[in-house]
């Protein structure tokens, strides 16, 4: 079974708007985060946002959201007042407790910002 | 230096060559990582260091690949008799033990031919 699930191949907002990307996980694990990163074209991987398993409160950083669903297994990102700059593939990635502390992404979105 | 270095920024190579891609990760950063990223594809992870040490290989695909991290700073990669398949960007990361804050390089991009 896929552990992290990007459904949205790809995406378009128009920039001011707001805009959700999609992603849910799957782990037994109580202890694990979840990350957000992108990836422009140049190809370098930005963190974007982190959630801990046991953080009460959703994840905020600046224009970024983490919407954090336990219950559901889902951890969506919220990117409000969208740039032209965010045009970018954005991946959502796991790291579980029994890991090593390694990522496990999913497949990605696909996201363009139209003028 | 102020960010993940990798080099080469692409390589191609022929078809049964081995090759050797470097890392060289953020001064002071003891957990090394190795990802590789299929054209439309999330990273996938390959290999971990904590310091010098391998703590978790069990990403590598085969015995072809293989990697060290002899004192604890820069990394190699090494891929004997490439395939074309091993076509991808290869992406290393660092942090801090215990931290979540993950560094990525800009990859290098190889292409077996």
């Amino acid at each position: 079974a896929q552990k992290i699930t990007q459904t949205q191949p790809g995406m378009f907002v128009q920039e001011k708007e707001a805009v959700t990307l999609d992603c849910t996980y799957d782990t037994s694990d109580q202890s694990y985060g979840l990350f957000w990163y992108k990836q422009p074209s140049s190809g370098e991987m930005i963190f974007l946002i982190y959630q801990g398993s046991y953080d009460e409160q959703n994840a905020t950083e600046g224009r970024y959201s983490l919407n954090f669903q336990k219950a559901r297994k889902s951890a969506n990102l919220v990117i409000s007042a969208s740039q032209l700059g965010d045009s970018a593939m954005y991946f959502c990635a796991m790291r579980e407790a029994g890991s090593a502390r390694q990522l496990t992404f999913g497949s990605g979105t696909q996201l363009t910002v139209l003028p | 230096g102020a960010g993940v270095s990798q080099t080469p920024s692409n390589k191609v190579t022929e078809k049964g060559k081995y090759v050797e891609l470097r890392c060289d990760p953020i001064s002071g950063h003891t957990a090394l990582y190795w990802y590789r990223q299929s054209l439309g594809q999330g990273p996938e992870f390959l290999i971990y260091f904590q310091g010098t040490g391998a703590a978790d290989d069990s990403g590598l695909p085969n015995d072809r690949f293989f990697a060290v991290r002899p004192e604890g700073s820069v990394s190699t990669l090494k891929i004997q008799r490439t395939e074309r398949g091993d076509s991808a960007v290869y992406l290393c990361a660092s942090s801090l033990t215990g931290s979540y804050g993950y560094t990525f390089g800009s990859g290098t991009r190889l292409t077996v031919v």
